[in-house]
């Protein structure tokens, strides 16, 4: 299954609360589990990212927690800001062999978060 | 550097139309992709490019139709819109395949087929 579940679908958060964002997924064959933030009116941008060998990754005030037993990974944002409103999505890579070979990107659906003062 | 742009930001057809999205970078990347953005679906590949003169079906490639003649460029065709490719579509290019090689996604174009 290429397909990667995404929850809550939009999350309010006052400012300076934490901010969790929940992805699973099936397909043990994913390499690599970045999460891209998007602004309206905006492409998304790569905010963080993972491999499974490693069970979490922290920039600033953003973690990636993994968990490869139970094929869950989630997004913290410690300290949220108004700053940080935005549509959030998780995402998987996997390669696959047609008639190039490469890594395709299996998004999730988003979370709209809401940082209100 | 511009980074990726994409052409036109807005645009309304009628169900029948054929039209063209051009997508450009400036980094040099081998690789772009094109994708569609629905609500509640978060983002889907319709068909991507590994260089210059190549193209590949994503997960959606259905009435679209794309061409990369020059490596900067990835231009996707819609031949004869339906409603159900309302949608915004986002270009996004990389210096190479691999999950780490990071997508550059351009700011989109918001299509309404009436």
């Amino acid at each position: 299954q290429q397909q990667v579940k995404q929850s809550p679908q939009s999350l309010i958060v006052q400012k300076g609360g934490i901010s969790i964002i929940n992805c699973a997924y099936e397909n043990t064959a994913f390499d690599y589990f970045p999460w891209y933030q998007q602004f309206p009116g905006k492409g998304p941008a790569l905010l963080i990212a993972i491999r499974p060998d490693v069970s979490e990754k922290k920039e600033g005030r953003f973690t990636i927690s993994f968990n490869k037993s139970a094929k869950q990974f989630s997004l913290h944002i410690m300290d949220s800001q108004p700053g940080d409103s935005a549509t959030y999505f998780c995402a998987a890579s996997i390669t696959v062999y047609q008639a190039y070979n490469t890594d395709k990107l299996i998004f999730g659906t988003g979370t709209r978060l809401q940082v209100f003062p | 550097n511009a980074g990726v742009t994409q052409t036109p930001k807005f645009r309304v057809l009628k169900t029948g139309q054929s039209m063209t999205l051009l997508c450009a970078q400036d980094m040099n990347h081998e690789y772009m992709y094109w994708y569609r953005q629905d609500p509640g679906m978060g983002l889907r590949l319709i068909h991507y490019s590994v260089g210059e003169g190549t193209t590949a079906k994503g997960e959606v490639p259905d009435g679209y139709n794309v061409s990369r003649l020059k490596k900067q460029n990835f231009l996707l065709g819609l031949e004869s819109a339906a409603p159900s490719q309302t949608s915004v579509y986002f270009c996004a290019s990389s210096y190479g395949t691999g999950g780490s090689y990071e997508q550059y996604f351009g700011p989109g174009t918001r299509l309404t087929v009436t």
